[in-house]
């Protein structure tokens, strides 16, 4: 069965530094989306993104971050200069479509910020 | 604006005995509602999702909810819990499709 794949399952950075969230989609996926999910919270919406470019993004989405699907596979978060409040678990989902395709989500990758 | 709340952050029950976790809704157009499973070092998983049709949906592993507009719930509940059924439970509502907006989880533990 086809699956969302994230890398790194873990990722521990310094305040201050930029790191890269990878995720492959599901290949005939449109829809992309990033969430987080800071322990003890709710799962929250960062941003989505069709046919390449933002469809919506949060308040959270603010300068620091941005996304890019560099080919035809691969889905990124980049977060530039992180922040102490970044550390969190960060999930990647894909949909077939709109308006109520499932969405898929990989299995997450936790960012600790230091 | 959409949100969504889940009663209790943690549920207990015993194994063979009935599932019901609550989740209540806030939407100012007809919502789309979904239940999400994480189990640990896992993504999350659809169980099931309500799109409006049938009110009453039924998902993966037996779990079944009741769209309620009434009373705004979609609570989800499974007859009999087995021990595999532990893990995190995320309800999550959207307006016709989109961004998903997650209540704050329910973890349920399944005791022998």
């Amino acid at each position: 069965e086809p699956e969302v794949t994230q890398t790194p399952s873990h990722q521990v950075t310094q305040m201050g530094q930029e790191v890269i969230l990878r995720c492959v989609p599901i290949s005939n996926h449109l829809y992309f989306y990033w969430y987080r999910q800071i322990l003890g919270q709710k799962v929250e919406f960062l941003v989505s993104f069709y046919n390449n470019e933002i469809s919506e993004k949060s308040e959270i989405f603010d300068d620091q971050f941005s996304v890019e699907r560099p080919d035809g596979s691969n889905f990124t978060l980049k977060i530039r200069s992180t922040k102490l409040e970044d550390s969190a678990m960060y999930f990647c989902a894909s949909s077939e479509g709109r308006p109520v395709e499932t969405q898929y989500f990989g299995p997450g990758t936790r960012l600790l910020v230091l | 604006a959409q949100s969504v709340t889940q009663l209790g952050s943690h549920v207990s029950v015993s194994e063979g005995a009935l599932v019901l976790l609550r989740c209540n809704y806030s939407s100012s157009v007809p919502p789309y509602l979904f239940w999400y499973v994480q189990y640990p070092n896992q993504g999350l998983q659809l169980l099931l999702k309500y799109t409006s049709a049938a009110t009453l949906v039924k998902g993966i592993n037996g779990f079944e909810a009741e769209f309620k507009k009434s009373e705004t719930s979609f609570h989800l509940t499974k007859p009999s819990a087995h021990m595999s059924d532990a893990a995190e439970y995320f309800c999550a509502v959207s307006k016709q499709g989109g961004k998903l907006i997650f209540g704050q989880g329910t973890e349920l533990s399944v005791k022998p």
